[in-house]
């Protein structure tokens, strides 16, 4: 079935680059998303990847997608404590029309000073 | 402001006691569902509407009921609480084309006794 795989926490320091990764079922995933959760909010879309794209840079924001191994990872450039959250990945599966995303447990990022 | 607004935030009830969490939001959102977000397990998809009347089973869908009368609004339903429905649950929007776009509302913890 469906699924979607986090290792479930990373701590870096405040400057370093901090990459979270990611492992998908469906090979027949339209997009991929990472979603932000903030403590005591609810989830806000940060990016997300086309499938036949491989790469896709936002400012501070890289994802890679290796679909072959279907493998996505969220690379934040010089983190930031405010970078500190929940990071969620979420595949929408080429099988459903419903809308709906498989979600990751969450990677939990520490930025420590 | 674009925003989806849940109520109520945090609630602590009793087993077999009937309550509703609404959400409602502006943006004309088609598609709107409800997740529950429990510790090691990400978020599942509880209910899910593509438009006003049109409503639809998730993944856990079992003990809870959702109605879709207006466009803005989609209220969650726990006609008798058990303890394992004790959760975080957000309620989110999107654009039919834009599915995996979700606007999340900030939450409403439940707790049930």
């Amino acid at each position: 079935g469906e699924d979607v795989e986090q290792s479930l926490f990373l701590s870096v320091r405040e400057g370093d680059s901090s990459v979270i990764n990611c492992t998908y079922t469906d090979s027949s995933s339209t997009y991929l998303y990472w979603y932000k959760q903030e403590p005591g909010a609810g989830l806000q879309l940060l990016t997300y990847i086309f499938s036949n794209m491989d790469m896709k840079q936002d400012q501070r924001l890289t994802v890679l997608l290796n679909k072959k191994d279907k493998h996505l990872s969220l690379r934040i450039a010089d983190t930031q404590t405010g970078d500190s959250a929940i990071y969620f990945c979420a595949e929408s599966p080429g099988s459903s029309n419903t809308g709906k995303l498989i979600f990751g447990q969450g990677t939990t990022l520490q930025v420590k000073p | 402001e674009a925003q989806v607004t849940q109520n109520p935030r945090y609630l602590i009830t009793v087993t077999g006691k009937k309550l509703t969490v609404t959400c409602s939001q502006n943006m004309n959102h088609e598609y709107m569902s409800w997740y529950r977000q429990d510790p090691g397990l990400g978020l599942r998809q509880i209910y899910y509407s593509m438009n006003v009347e049109v409503t639809d089973k998730g993944d856990v869908p079992e003990g809870y009921k959702v109605s879709r009368k207006e466009k803005r609004n989609f209220p969650l339903i726990l006609e008798s609480p058990s303890p394992n429905q004790t959760s975080l649950y957000f309620c989110a929007s999107s654009f039919t084309g834009r599915a995996g776009e979700l606007f999340f509302g900030e939450g409403s913890r439940l707790t049930v006794l």
